[in-house]
């Protein structure tokens, strides 16, 4: 079956702007996580959905930064006003959410904020 | 707070010969440990985790507790292995499995 899908795969905005950035999970894995891989501080954990519900948002680096997710399935991470130090690469990943279930990574955004 | 660390940002090694990855971690409960890779243009994906005690393309890894340690080793490295090596742990509490990474390795290995 089809994997974790992320869109758009390359993201270039200017700063100031707002950007969306899309995660379709595998069907039926109710967690769903946001990851952002930056050059200056590697993998860090962004958001964490049950569900459509979000118990975990001690990621989010400020009130720029926001995810939901719907029909738990599709979520989309919105962040506004973008500034230079969001430039990274954004990952999603889902799993079945169980203890020490591997998590699905997608290819991930590339964003790049001017 | 929970902490991985890698202290090897890079690593060379010929092929044939052992490759060890060190990861040594910080946290209070007891953790789940993984190793996630990422090979060249390919998207992040599980190596192998401690839980399930296997081994994956020849790569194992030994939880010690006592070492806070997860190394990732392999006998015989093989062309194929180069690629990034990320140790992460996960605080084992059921409902939220968000993984801490460490800043990876990339193993290169020489033919």
């Amino acid at each position: 079956g089809a994997g974790v899908s992320q869109s758009p795969s390359n993201k270039v905005t200017e700063k100031g702007k707002d950007v969306e950035l899309r995660c379709d999970p595998i069907s039926g894995h109710t967690a769903l996580y946001w990851y952002r891989q930056s050059l200056g501080q590697g993998l860090e954990f962004l958001i964490y959905f049950q569900g459509n519900s979000a118990p975990d948002k001690s990621g989010l680096p400020s009130d720029r930064f926001s995810a939901e997710r719907t029909g738990g399935s599709v979520s989309t991470l919105t962040i506004q006003r973008t500034q230079q130090e969001d430039s990274a690469v954004y990952l999603c990943a889902s799993s079945p959410g169980l203890i020490a279930a591997e998590q699905f990574f997608g290819p991930g955004t590339r964003l790049t904020v001017l | 707070a929970q902490r991985v660390t890698q202290p090897e940002k890079l690593l060379s090694v010929f092929k044939g010969a052992p490759v060890e990855l060190k990861c040594n971690y910080s946290y209070s409960g007891s953790p789940e440990l993984f190793w996630y890779v990422q090979y060249s243009r390919q998207r992040l994906q599980l190596l192998l985790r401690h839980i399930s005690r296997e081994s994956i393309k020849g790569f194992t890894a030994d939880l010690n507790k006592g070492e806070t340690s997860f190394h990732l080793k392999k006998p015989f490295a093989q062309e194929e292995d180069s690629a990034m090596y990320y140790c992460a742990l996960s605080g084992g509490n059921f409902g939220n499995e968000k993984l801490t990474f460490g800043t990876g390795t990339r193993l290169t290995i020489i033919p």
